[in-house]
């Protein structure tokens, strides 16, 4: 199984939709827990951290379900400038980052 | 502003030569870095890890003879790959941790990609 398991997509949704992706992940005392977004031939940059309670920032909701191991990205109000692909990320150990496939997000005018 | 920068962005080199790829972190000392390689729609691989004054730990599949990696300050490794094939071409990346109020937050530099010919 692997560490981290994330829908690829591609998710194709209209301005203004709402949008949720989700990510598995197999190691049960994962403690930290990231979405990054990636931009088409650039570097991963962070979104946010997940944190258990949950968290958000402006049109971004992250969640973490801990009983069934998945994390969860929410995106509100769908701009153009949301197309990119999210990679969920897994800090099960202190130098060990597992990264999921990414999630291909189009939105469209 | 970047806090990891990697150099170069892009390079086109022919079949059997050598291409050094620098990654540096700007406002931290970074004993360990990380090395990625991402293929066209997959996700980031990751091929090493760089321990500064020591010797890297490359993961299975990865071969240590031709992904050379150098760690020695720092602030700097570098990922040399030897007698470089088409099919290493691919987009690199590399990584430092750095600790923060919140946990480990992971800075990517902006990546090299490279096309062997």
């Amino acid at each position: 199984r692997k560490e981290v398991e994330q829908d690829p997509g591609p998710f194709n949704v209209p301005e203004g939709a709402t949008v949720a992706f989700n990510c598995t992940y197999s190691n049960s005392a994962s403690q930290s827990f990231f979405w990054y977004r990636q931009d088409c031939r650039k570097e991963p940059k962070l979104l946010m951290s997940v944190y258990s309670s949950g968290n958000e920032d402006g049109r971004f909701t992250a969640q973490l379900n801990r009983a069934s191991q998945y994390i969860s990205l929410l995106i509100r109000d769908s701009k153009l400038s949301d197309s990119a692909t999210y990679l969920c990320v897994v800090n099960p150990f202190e130098d060990q980052f597992y990264f999921g496939t990414g999630t291909s997000l189009t939105v469209i005018p | 502003g970047a806090v990891v920068s990697q150099h170069p962005s892009w390079v086109i080199c022919k079949s059997g030569t050598s291409v050094k790829i620098e990654c540096r972190s700007l406002d931290f000392q970074a004993t360990t870095m990380f090395w990625y390689r991402q293929f066209p729609k997959q996700s980031l691989m990751l091929m090493a890890t760089s321990n500064e004054g020591s010797k890297a730990t490359y993961e299975q599949g990865v071969e240590k003879d031709k992904f050379l990696i150098n760690h020695a300050s720092l602030t700097l490794s570098t990922l040399t790959v030897t007698s470089a094939h088409p099919e290493d071409s691919s987009f690199y990346i590399c990584s430092a941790r750095r600790q923060g109020f919140l946990g480990t937050e992971a800075f990517f530099g902006q990546g090299t990609r490279l096309t062997v010919v």
